[in-house]
């Protein structure tokens, strides 16, 4: 069964530091969400890709937040410049319509 | 931000009994309502989804209910099993934004 994978699991980082949190989404989907959970809260929306663009964007998706989808295959999610207050579990989402997306493992970020 | 909300925190249903897991949201313009259930240190696995024209949709042991006026979505689950338990995420998706909005969880512990 296809399925969105992500890299790494688990990135410890230094604050301050860029880290690039890697997902492939499932092949023929053409919509690209990356999602937030921080520990205990619920599943934050950060943004959504559709058309090599952003299509929308949350507030926490400030400057410090890009995203590509460098060569067709892969979805990265780029924080330049860490806080604490970035540590969370990361789910990058793809769907092949405008509902019903379906997530990676997610990647643990821990921001020391 | 409180557009959807999952207002019990966890659930305990006996094994074989029905489980009933509520949702409600704020907005009338929603498209799509879905349900995730989640394992600690997973993604999100969809599980269904309804879409608003409809008011019922099932699928195997899950039925997921929907009342428009009362802006209420429930997930039924019958028989529960012990592997059922995990936290289920209700979710709502706007055409408008592509974006999901998901309540804060609800933790199931189905007890053999």
């Amino acid at each position: 069964e296809p399925e969105v994978t992500q890299t790494p699991s688990h990135q410890v980082t230094q604050m301050g530091q860029e880290v690039i949190l890697r997902c492939v989404p499932i092949s023929n989907h053409l919509y690209f969400y990356w999602y937030r959970q921080i520990l205990g809260q619920k599943v934050e929306f950060l943004v959504s890709f559709y058309n090599n663009e952003i299509s929308e964007k949350s507030e926490i998706f400030d400057d410090q937040f890009s995203v590509e989808r460098p060569d067709g295959s892969n979805f990265t999610l780029k924080i330049r410049s860490t806080k604490l207050e970035d540590s969370a579990m990361y789910f990058c989402a793809s769907s092949d319509r405008p509902s019903g997306a379906f997530f990676g493992q997610g990647t643990r970020l821990t921001v020391v | 931000d409180q557009q959807v909300k999952q207002n019990s925190p966890s659930l305990s249903v006996q094994e074989g009994r029905i489980s009933i897991l509520n949702c409600d949201y704020t907005n009338s313009m929603f498209d799509y309502f879905l349900w995730y259930k989640k394992y600690p240190a997973e993604g999100p696995t969809f599980l269904i989804s309804i879409s608003s024209i409809k008011d019922k949709n099932e699928d195997g042991r899950f039925t997921v209910f929907l009342n428009k006026s009362a802006k209420h979505l429930s997930l039924h689950i019958v028989p529960s099993q012990p592997g059922d338990s995990a936290v289920y995420f209700c979710a709502v998706h706007s055409s408008n934004t592509g974006k999901l909005i998901f309540g804060q969880g609800t933790t199931l512990q189905v007890k053999p």
